[in-house]
């Protein structure tokens, strides 16, 4: 049973272009979230996404934008790229109903230069 | 803001009990303890969860204060693979809208 699948693994962007990020969700998960890892940091939640409608968002600017399919699966836009965006970005997904585990992605390493 | 507090790093011998302290005394009556862990490189993984009966699973237990005010984490026989960033945090049990808000969480070595 494939658990979360993203794609790509690593990705060069410069300054200014704009980057799209997917996830494949847990077989039988229904719910998508969103994370933002920077350094040394803990991961920093950017958006869920449940019945393809964005259920909740944290701190992040509206050029980070997502989007959930009929299949589950999402994606994860971010306009005029930043330095600061450099990051590791995790998909995670779970069940909106019951359930009581996230199941987190190996993530995306989004390189700004 | 992250609703626990966990000591910046520890060092655990391989084959020792690594036990891993959290603070929460802050939670709610309807707010689960959650522990997962984040190996180099990797997304986290999910390890342990209790409300306030202590738990154990195949990875680790998990001992909650009869005041629900912290918790430890134990790993009964550390290895070196069990070397990782380790996060708890606290949120309802059921999913719905509700995010998972990371610390910075402890960072654990594992020496031989």
């Amino acid at each position: 049973d494939a658990g979360v699948t993203q794609s790509p693994t690593h990705l060069i962007k410069t300054r200014g272009q704009q980057v799209t990020l997917r996830c494949s969700p847990k077989s039988g998960h229904d719910t998508v979230s969103w994370y933002q890892q920077a350094l040394g940091q803990g991961p920093q939640f950017i958006f869920q996404y449940y019945e393809e409608e964005e259920r909740q968002r944290g701190n992040f600017p509206d050029r980070f934008s997502g989007h959930q399919f009929p299949n589950y699966s999402s994606e994860l836009n971010v306009n005029a790229l930043l330095l600061g965006d450099s990051a590791l970005y995790l998909c995670a997904s779970s069940t909106w109903v019951g359930g009581y585990g996230y199941t987190f992605g190996s993530g995306t390493r989004l390189t700004v230069v | 803001d992250a609703k626990t507090t966990q000591p910046t790093s520890m060092d655990c011998a391989e084959g020792r009990a690594a036990n891993l302290p959290c603070n929460h005394s802050t939670i709610s009556g309807n707010e689960y303890v959650y522990w997962y862990r984040q190996i180099h490189s990797q997304g986290p993984q999910y390890i342990i969860h209790g409300l306030k009966n202590n738990e154990t699973n195949e990875m680790a237990s998990l001992i909650i204060t009869e005041d629900r005010k912290s918790s430890t984490l134990i790993l009964p026989h550390a290895t070196l693979r069990d070397t990782a960033v380790y996060y708890c945090i606290v949120r309802p049990l059921f999913q719905g809208a509700q995010k998972l808000v990371f610390g910075q969480g402890t960072r654990l070595t594992i020496n031989p």
